[in-house]
């Protein structure tokens, strides 16, 4: 089964203008941690904003927050005021049993949604 | 943020040669590493987890003969692909996340785009 689920292959939006693109995820842990990473087309992977599943509140990072809705298993990134330099590929990823002490968790991702912002 | 830098950024061989690709954690010491693999307009599918001083873990489908990883150091893991053929051409990026860090991050090197001819 998918434990990261994008739905949105490609999504338009108008400098300026908001933007939520959505990522679904699948787990039987408790703890694990979502994270949103952005990658142009020169390849490099750009961390955008983590949300722990403990974290009661929101994560915002600059224009980037995270609406995390631990019940639906939903973590959609909104992008406000969209900027041309915003256009690239955004992936949602998971980290399961995120604060188990051991060697590190790799990430699971998903599928990602091509951003493309119009002037 | 810490800096995690691999090399080279691109490189292009001739089937049947071998192709080393470096990944350095350049400000912290990482016993685990990851490398990822990424064909055009998809996601990123994880190869192998690097473990420091032991073998590496690969998932299943990946070939280990192909694929030899070394994590000679606490800062240096090593990919090789070995016998290169054209359906290995793909982009190669690995991770590291610094330890004792609650929101493990995981830091990007840069990637390597491979293309094999």
């Amino acid at each position: 089964a998918q434990k990261i689920t994008q739905t949105q292959p490609g999504m338009f939006v108008q400098e300026k203008e908001a933007v939520t693109l959505d990522c679904t995820y699948d787990t039987s842990d408790q703890s694990y941690g979502l994270f949103w990473y952005k990658q142009p087309s020169s390849g490099e992977m750009i961390f955008l904003i983590y949300q722990g599943s403990y974290d009661e509140q929101n994560a915002t990072e600059g224009r980037y927050s995270l609406n995390f809705q631990k019940a639906r298993k939903s973590a959609n990134l909104v992008i406000s005021a969209s900027q041309l330099g915003d256009s690239a590929m955004y992936f949602c990823a998971m980290k399961e049993r995120a604060f188990s002490s051991g060697s590190a968790r790799q990430l699971t991702f998903g599928s990602g949604t091509q951003l493309t912002v119009l002037p | 943020g810490a800096v995690v830098s691999q090399h080279p950024s691109w490189v292009i061989c001739k089937s049947g040669t071998s192709v080393k690709i470096e990944c350095r954690s350049l400000d912290f010491q990482a016993t685990t590493m990851f490398w990822y693999r990424q064909f055009p307009k998809q996601s990123l599918m994880l190869m192998a987890t690097s473990n420091e001083g032991s073998k590496a873990t690969y998932e299943q489908g990946v070939e280990k003969d192909k694929f030899l990883i070394n994590h000679a150091s606490l800062t240096l893991s090593t990919l090789t692909v070995t016998s290169a053929h054209p359906e290995d051409s793909s982009f190669y990026i690995c991770s590291a996340s610094p330890p004792g860090e609650r929101n493990t991050e995981a830091f990007f090197g840069q990637g390597t785009r491979l293309t094999v001819v």
